[in-house]
């Protein structure tokens, strides 16, 4: 099992562009979070998925949105970047609920975005 | 509000000696407490949860509910312990995960 796997590993867009990010959550996880780190400080939560619905969002304007899909993989678009959006974004699988550790989140490797 | 206070951004240690990564955090029921752990060029990974009460790779943490805290201790420093330390809060019936900012441990030989 490779874990949580993200695409792309690094992604460079210009501000007004809109961006598109992957997720792959680990074997026998259904819950995906996604999280953005800035430069020096921890990460921040965006939102969650479960059941190809969002379920929690944290502060993040309506230009963050996402999916998640039948096979529990998910995606993070972000429209009309800005340059505050460069960050690395992580995304975190979970197992459901009832099983040992669900309340573990496991991290992928992250996708680092840059805006011009 | 929930938030987690981490107020050392780095921690210099020399190998062998003590170590305490401070961490504090604001909310008002009651939390459970993380200490994730990023090794250089490693992905984040949990290191250990309060309701565990466990020992992992010699660190432990306690949960002090009057002062608020949750620091990470380890007797001994060890060089492999040089990493991106997070302290997080997942606040009850959440599982949106609050970090703090993280403390950079470098132990040195």
């Amino acid at each position: 099992d490779a874990g949580v796997t993200q695409s792309p590993t690094h992604l460079i867009k210009t501000r007004g562009q809109q961006v598109t990010l992957r997720c792959s959550p680990k074997s026998g996880h259904d819950t995906v979070s996604w999280y953005q780190q800035a430069l020096g400080q921890g990460p921040q939560f965006i939102f969650q998925y479960y059941e190809e619905e969002e379920r929690q969002r944290g502060n993040f304007p309506d230009r963050f949105s996402g999916h998640q899909f039948p096979n529990y993989s998910s995606e993070l678009n972000v429209n009309a970047l800005l340059l505050g959006d460069s960050a690395l974004y992580l995304c975190a699988s979970s197992p459901p609920p009832g099983l040992a550790a669900f309340d573990e989140q496991f991290f992928g490797p992250g996708t680092r975005l840059t805006v011009l | 509000a929930q938030r987690v206070t981490q107020p050392e951004k780095l921690l210099s240690v020399f190998k062998g000696a003590p170590v305490e990564l401070k961490c504090n955090y604001s909310y008002s029921g009651s939390p459970e407490l993380f200490w994730y752990v990023q090794y250089s060029r490693q992905r984040l990974q949990l290191l250990l949860r309060h309701i565990s009460r466990e020992s992992i790779k010699g660190f432990t943490a306690d949960l002090n509910k009057g002062e608020t805290s949750f620091h990470l201790k380890k007797p001994f420093a060890q060089e492999e312990d040089s990493a991106m330390y997070y302290c997080a809060l997942l606040p009850g019936r959440s599982e949106k995960l609050v970090f703090g900012k993280g403390t950079k441990l470098t132990v040195n030989p």
